[in-house]
């Protein structure tokens, strides 16, 4: 089954300890990217790749890091996490075709750090 | 970016009813247009998407309308289910830009049996 994997589903974390959240995808998508989602917000990009090793900022990177070592993965770190960055996470991935395709999301990571 | 934005932060409906959920662009340049659907405790989920070269595209029970003039994007939902209660989304892409996508709030739809 085609599918963008986001792990923990919930996270519960305190201020300053790192964390990642993974994402993998099967589909061999070149895009992929990070949303985060906050009511009244709606959601707002933090980071994309567009292939390995290729990872650009979003509207909101701060406190966040990325890596694209391989196609499938694409891990959101959180370097030292405060509590601002409670919110809820997406993954998404999309075929590039030379022109904007639909994404697919994963099913969220929800985050709290205290 | 520019902000996507929609008229209507809630729709409450009939089960049976049409339903049309507003959204305006503010970017001419945008392109490409895309509704999601996100169900509670889900990840948005593809519904339909349109390109700037057509003003109408039908799916199964849903219909996407383009005006460019006014920059106003619409979805229609035929004969409205319970399970189509969910917040939906309108997002806008221009061709050649950042690969950022931007998404509106977002509209919650209620459907009452």
């Amino acid at each position: 089954e085609a599918q963008v994997t986001q792990n923990p589903r919930y996270l519960i974390t305190v201020t300053g300890k790192k964390l990642t959240v993974t994402c993998s995808q099967n589909m061999n998508h070149e895009y992929m990217s990070w949303y985060r989602q906050d009511p009244g917000l709606g959601l707002r990009q933090i980071y994309y790749s567009m292939n390995v090793e290729v990872t650009d900022k979003g509207d909101v990177p701060e406190g966040y890091k990325v890596s694209r070592k391989e196609k499938r993965n694409f891990p959101l770190i959180l370097e030292s996490p405060s509590p601002n960055q409670t919110s809820l996470y997406f993954c998404a991935s999309s075929l590039m075709t030379g022109r904007q395709e639909k994404l697919f999301f994963g099913s969220g990571t929800q985050l709290s750090v205290l | 970016g520019e902000s996507v934005g929609l008229h209507l932060p809630t729709l409450s409906v009939q089960e049976g009813d049409n339903s049309i959920i507003n959204c305006a662009y503010s970017n001419s340049a945008s392109d490409y247009f895309i509704w999601y659907k996100q169900e509670s405790g889900k990840g948005p989920q593809f519904i339909i998407d349109i390109r700037s070269n057509m003003d109408k595209r039908q799916g199964q029970r849903v219909t996407v309308l383009l005006n460019k003039t006014v920059k106003h994007l619409s979805l229609q939902i035929a004969a409205t289910q319970p399970g189509d209660s969910a917040v939906y989304f309108c997002a806008e892409n221009m061709q050649g830009g950042s690969y950022i996508p931007t998404f509106g709030r977002g509209t919650s739809l209620i459907v009452h049996p």
